[in-house]
């Protein structure tokens, strides 16, 4: 099983569309969990960051984290155009060997 | 404030060079990362640092591989003998401590080898 595992994609939705993107882990001792955008030719960029379980909103996007599931979603309201990217799930495990993990990506086109 | 940076932003050279790749992190970030990013794929972790303590270099491919990091600051990775399944783009990412995680990702360095 993959540590990180994202829907392969692509995903495609029409503009002011709800974009869900998905995201499970497999270390239970996961502490931390991260979204990061990554438009073409750029480096990715941290949209959203969860802790706890339950949702957490930031302007269009919502986080919503379930630890039991272990299951880490991203939603993005009123999608527009230049919301189309590749969306990164990451998952951290602290302690000695902290690490971040990054699942493969999806690719999100939102359509005019 | 200014962020990661790094450099040069684009390497070609030819296999069997050696390169070194630069990462200058957010000022007061402890942690530094480097990851590679192959053409569509996901990123690979290479290598940690977290202060002064002996990093993490688990994910280095190889022994071509090596990273020193400087002063608790500036970070070089450098690729010896290059082979053509090098060519990636290399990503630095630094966070304010290695607890929590939030990284911050410099532009890259897009390594090509001929």
């Amino acid at each position: 099983q993959k540590e990180v595992e994202q829907n392969s994609g692509p995903l495609s939705v029409p503009e002011g569309a709800i974009a869900s993107l998905n995201c499970t882990y497999s270390d239970r001792g996961s502490q931390s969990f991260f979204w990061y955008r990554q438009y073409s030719g750029k480096s990715p960029e941290l949209i959203m960051s969860i802790y706890s379980n339950g949702d957490k909103e930031d302007g269009r996007f919502t986080a919503q984290l379930n630890k039991a599931s272990q299951y880490v979603s991203l939603l993005i309201r009123d999608s527009q155009p230049s919301d189309s990217a590749t969306y990164l799930c990451a998952v951290f495990r602290g302690g000695a060997n902290s690490k971040l993990t990054f699942g493969k990506g999806i690719t999100l086109s939102v359509r005019p | 404030g200014a962020g990661v940076s790094q450099s040069p932003s684009n390497k070609v050279t030819e296999k069997g060079k050696d390169v070194e790749l630069r990462c200058d992190p957010i000022s007061g970030h402890t942690a530094l990362y480097w990851y590679r990013q192959s053409l569509g794929q996901g990123l690979e972790f290479l290598i940690y640092f977290q202060g002064n303590s002996a990093p993490d270099k688990s994910g280095l491919p190889s022994d071509r591989f090596s990273a020193e990091r400087t002063g608790g600051s500036v970070s070089t990775l450098t690729i010896q003998r290059t082979q053509q399944e090098d060519s990636a783009v290399y990503l630095c990412a630094s966070s304010l401590t290695s607890v929590g995680g939030e990284q911050y990702f410099g532009p890259g360095t897009r390594l090509t080898v001929t």
